[in-house]
């Protein structure tokens, strides 16, 4: 069983940057992908990006491109995921999850089975 | 605006019956691309419910259950328990944004 464990809570100015890490524990780090998934107060769910450290090759969802790097260390069986020029909007609770693929004949897709505890991010002046 | 339309709440009775639906479009379910569903408890992180539109994780009692069909995919939850009252919420991929899509998201409240 796959445990992930965050970093603690980030109070950011704006245009600040802002790093959270995802320590995993069981199971083999290096072969499974890592995503960021982040939560606004009172709204949904939004994915951010995700790195598969075998690989470390990141991609991300369009609208953080430029602002967010993610990376792992698979020494330490660590993700990271930093935004950077923070705004008011970015506040929120981000989430590190575990993706699996799930594949059949005529379809691909991708979700996750285990979830860290969250870090909620404040940015404030 | 979520690319995976959910209604924002739901209601039932405990020992009811109650469906929750999730609406896509011809890039994601409606391409054929599977539907994962999520339970959140108040204060706590997501946690997997139905995966591949209808399987359940060990664990998770058969009184939930996913289906899909065309552009849309649902989750059943029968025998209602007040330990249901959460917000649940869809997952797919999108083709044309190429990235990981979600619902907005259902509050259940058991009554």
């Amino acid at each position: 069983q796959v445990q992930l464990v965050q970093s603690g809570a980030e109070v950011k100015k704006p245009g600040s940057s802002v790093k959270v890490s995802c320590k995993a524990s069981g199971g083999t780090f290096s072969s499974y992908t890592i995503s960021w998934v982040r939560q606004a107060p009172g709204q949904g769910l939004e994915w951010m990006g995700r790195i598969i450290p075998i690989l470390g090759i990141p991609n991300h969802a369009q609208q953080f491109q430029g602002r967010i790097t993610i990376t792992a260390d698979k020494a330490t069986s660590t993700a990271y995921m930093e935004l950077s020029s923070l705004r008011s909007e970015d506040t929120a609770v981000y989430y590190c999850a575990r993706e699996k693929v799930y594949s059949t004949s005529s379809s691909t897709t991708y979700y996750f089975d285990s979830w860290g505890q969250g870090t909620p991010v404040t940015v404030s002046s | 605006q979520s690319v995976l339309t959910q209604p924002p709440s739901v209601s039932g009775a405990p020992g009811q019956r109650v469906t929750i639906s999730c609406t896509g479009s011809s890039s994601n379910i409606g391409a054929g691309y599977d539907v994962h569903w999520y339970q959140q408890l108040p204060g706590t992180a997501p946690k997997l419910l139905i995966y591949g539109n209808s399987n359940r994780p060990s664990g998770v009692p058969d009184r939930f259950s996913g289906s899909k069909s065309g552009t849309s995919a649902s989750l059943a939850i029968s025998g209602l328990q007040a330990e249901d009252e959460a917000d649940y919420y869809c997952q797919s991929y999108d083709s044309r944004l190429s990235a990981l899509v979600f619902g907005g998201g259902t509050k259940l409240t058991v009554l």
